[in-house]
């Protein structure tokens, strides 16, 4: 069974501090991506990541930075978390062909207090 | 700009009936369009993908129609089940990304 899994179902962090989202997927696929999801606003992509070690960013990456250092994992992080990075983020990846499903993570409930 | 439309209401119906939802789209041309659905607090799951050249598509109780002059989808399931009941995304390819509607909140009620 295919399977996105993301490092945390909720977290709680404080203003100013670095947060790391991981997310790893065991589909071998090409293409990774990092959203948030705010009620009304639906999925907004941060930043994607086609091959280990590229990136691009989305329609939102003020305030976020990712790495991916293996084809299996790729990390968002918050360099100095705000309150208005309180949101659902979602890890999602898919074959190179972008014709593919995005096949998604549980996602990661973040509150920054 | 490219934009997508999704009724951002409820749609409330009966056991049994055919839900319809609706995804409309303009500044697009999209070479294709695919539907996900979303139960609270989880990531959304693919279901279907409909081509340009492919008026309609069918997955067991699912229906997709997909009318490029219309610039819209409708996705139908029928038959429906209060399993059913979730917030179902459209999502449309711009350049190298998907572009997902805010979803649209079916509710099956017995």
């Amino acid at each position: 069974d295919v399977k996105v899994t993301q490092s945390s179902r909720y977290l709680v962090k404080r203003t100013g501090e670095k947060v790391f989202l991981e997310c790893v997927q065991d589909m071998d696929h090409e293409n990774m991506f990092w959203y948030r999801q705010d009620p009304g606003l639906g999925l907004r992509l941060i930043y994607f990541s086609y091959d280990v070690k590229m990136k691009e960013k989305g329609d939102i990456p003020e305030g976020y930075s990712v790495s991916r250092e293996k084809k299996e994992r790729f990390s968002l992080i918050l360099e100095s978390a705000s309150t208005n990075q309180t949101s659902m983020y979602l890890c999602a990846s898919t074959y190179s062909d972008r014709t593919y499903e995005q096949y998604f993570g549980p996602g990661t409930r973040l509150t920054v207090t | 700009s490219q934009k997508i439309e999704q009724n951002s209401e409820a749609l409330n119906i009966q056991e049994g009936k055919t839900a319809t939802l609706t995804c409309n789209y303009t500044n697009y041309s999209p070479a294709y369009l695919q539907w996900y659905r979303q139960d609270p607090g989880r990531g959304p799951v693919f279901l279907l993908l409909i081509r340009e050249n492919e008026k309609e598509k069918r997955k067991e109780r699912l229906k997709v129609t997909f009318d490029t002059t219309l610039k819209q989808s409708l996705f139908h399931i029928t038959a429906s089940q209060p399993a059913d009941s979730a917030t179902y995304l459209c999502a449309l390819p711009n350049t190298d990304k998907l572009i997902f509607g805010t979803g649209t909140r079916l509710q099956v009620f017995p």
